[in-house]
């Protein structure tokens, strides 16, 4: 079975600060991993996702994720948040099946705040 | 890029009756749609993933006479929530894969039963 736990469900920053939400995984196969963004009412938004290859991996809106299997992480970062980055952001595995299997377990979810 | 409709996107039912929601791929044929429940504050859950011409399969725990799921088409999979009581109400959400395995979101419908 998979699981995700995100540490922290609120995280608040300043303006031009450093956003770091952490997500830890637990898979007993290699992993997909996913960073998404969720606005109020609305569905969700792919930031980013890892699935082979480069364990540094870069989204969009200037996020990026770092993939370390020996943590069993894959936290997410800004250098500089934006007022508009406050939402909710979920972490996400799947098994790297190497067929797609999308059938996703998702974190609880960390809320972001950015204050002015 | 592609998108997924999800229509509509409020419902406020009475209890007793029953609501569909539908989930559109807009520019993409999506042979598997997936449906999540997502409670205030928490985080999506899994309910059912919807393959075109055949039955979805349920996660461990949903009624699947209460949460009637059909896939008819490669555009479209509808949600149907059976005699809906104000436990039901939830934000629902889809997601649909393309051909090339990505995945994506609807915009979510809010459901509240009275």
């Amino acid at each position: 079975a998979q699981s995700v736990t995100q540490l922290g469900s609120h995280v608040s920053v300043s303006e031009g600060a450093l956003v770091l939400l952490r997500c830890n995984y637990s898979s007993s196969v290699p992993p997909y991993l996913f960073w998404y963004v969720q606005y109020p009412n609305q569905g969700l938004q792919l930031l980013l996702k890892y699935t082979t290859g480069a364990t540094l991996v870069k989204g969009i809106n200037g996020f990026e994720a770092e993939f370390k299997k020996s943590e069993t992480s894959f936290h997410l970062t800004k250098p500089s948040a934006h007022m508009s980055d406050a939402a909710e952001y979920f972490c996400a595995v799947t098994k790297n099946s190497g067929g797609s299997n999308y059938k996703l377990t998702f974190g609880k979810g960390t809320l972001l705040t950015v204050n002015p | 890029g592609a998108v997924v409709s999800q229509h509509p996107s409020r419902v406020i039912c009475k209890s007793g009756t029953s609501v569909k929601i539908e989930c559109r791929s807009l520019d993409f044929q999506a042979t598997t749609m997936f449906w999540y429940r997502q409670f205030p504050k928490q985080s999506l859950m899994l309910m059912a993933t919807s393959n075109e011409g055949s039955k979805a399969t349920y996660e461990q725990g949903v009624e699947k006479d209460k949460f009637l799921i059909n896939h008819a088409s490669l555009t479209l999979s509808t949600l149907t929530v059976t005699s809906a009581h104000p436990e039901d109400s939830s934000f629902y959400i889809c997601s649909a894969r393309d051909d090339t395995g990505e995945l994506f979101f609807g915009e979510g419908s809010r459901l509240t039963v009275l």
